[in-house]
């Protein structure tokens, strides 16, 4: 069984550009997570999709970070315009069931934005 | 305001030894905790969890001691190998309440010392 994939594994952009990053679940998995660390910082949640729906985005830090999931399949998360303080590593987790139940991370997009 | 602390960044330990790795949590309304193990450039993969109807949890070399009146787990590994070089993150949430977020704290770095 093939896990969390993330793409792209780094990217280095300049403040005031976009980046996508992507992230495909583990096949069958409803409930996709977008989670960011900062160096040294907690594993910071960001938002929760049930398949296509987006069931809670209250860590979104703002209006610049627009995260999606056509068809309930694979996820978006852009940033646009990027701000330096928008480094870190961005994480996508997937889970059978909602809630605190064990997840299964991919390895996560390195975003320096210089 | 951290609800989720692990407060030693970093420890090292010699090979062979036991490996205690302390969290403390503020919300008394968590009911499961999980521990994830994460290597560099990959993303953090479950190791153990425990409920809050216990007090221990065992899996192998692995673990987790739940005091619920102090707010604190702990995750030992004994004997410590090395392999299990690696940070570790504290988490936590309400599994009851099936919408809830999984708290992550900001990780200790494990050193197996030869």
């Amino acid at each position: 069984e093939a896990g969390v994939t993330q793409f792209p594994s780094h990217s280095v952009i300049e403040k005031g550009q976009t980046v996508t990053l992507r992230c495909d679940p583990i096949s069958g998995h409803d409930n996709l997570y977008w989670y960011r660390r900062v160096m040294g910082k907690e594993i910071k949640f960001l938002l929760h999709f049930v398949k296509e729906s987006k069931q809670d985005e209250s860590g979104m830090p703002n209006n610049r970070f627009l995260a999606e999931r056509t068809g309930g399949t694979y996820s978006t998360l852009k940033v646009q315009p990027a701000e330096l303080e928008d480094s870190g590593v961005y994480f996508c987790a997937s889970s059978q069931l909602p809630g605190v139940y064990e997840q299964y991370f991919g390895p996560g997009t390195r975003l320096t934005v210089t | 305001d951290q609800q989720v602390k692990q407060n030693s960044p970093s420890l090292s330990v010699q090979e062979g030894r036991i490996s205690i790795l302390n969290c403390d949590y503020t919300n008394s309304m968590f009911d499961y905790f999980l521990w994830y193990k994460k290597y560099p450039a990959e993303g953090p993969t479950f190791l153990i969890s425990i409920s809050s109807i216990k007090d221990k949890n065992e899996d192998g070399r692995f673990t987790v001691f739940l005091n619920k009146s102090a707010k604190h787990l702990s995750l030992h590994i004994v004997p410590s190998q090395p392999g299990d070089s690696a940070v570790y993150f504290c988490a936590a949430g309400r599994r009851k309440n099936r919408d809830d977020k999984i708290i992550f704290g900001k990780g200790t770095r494990l050193h197996i010392l030869p």
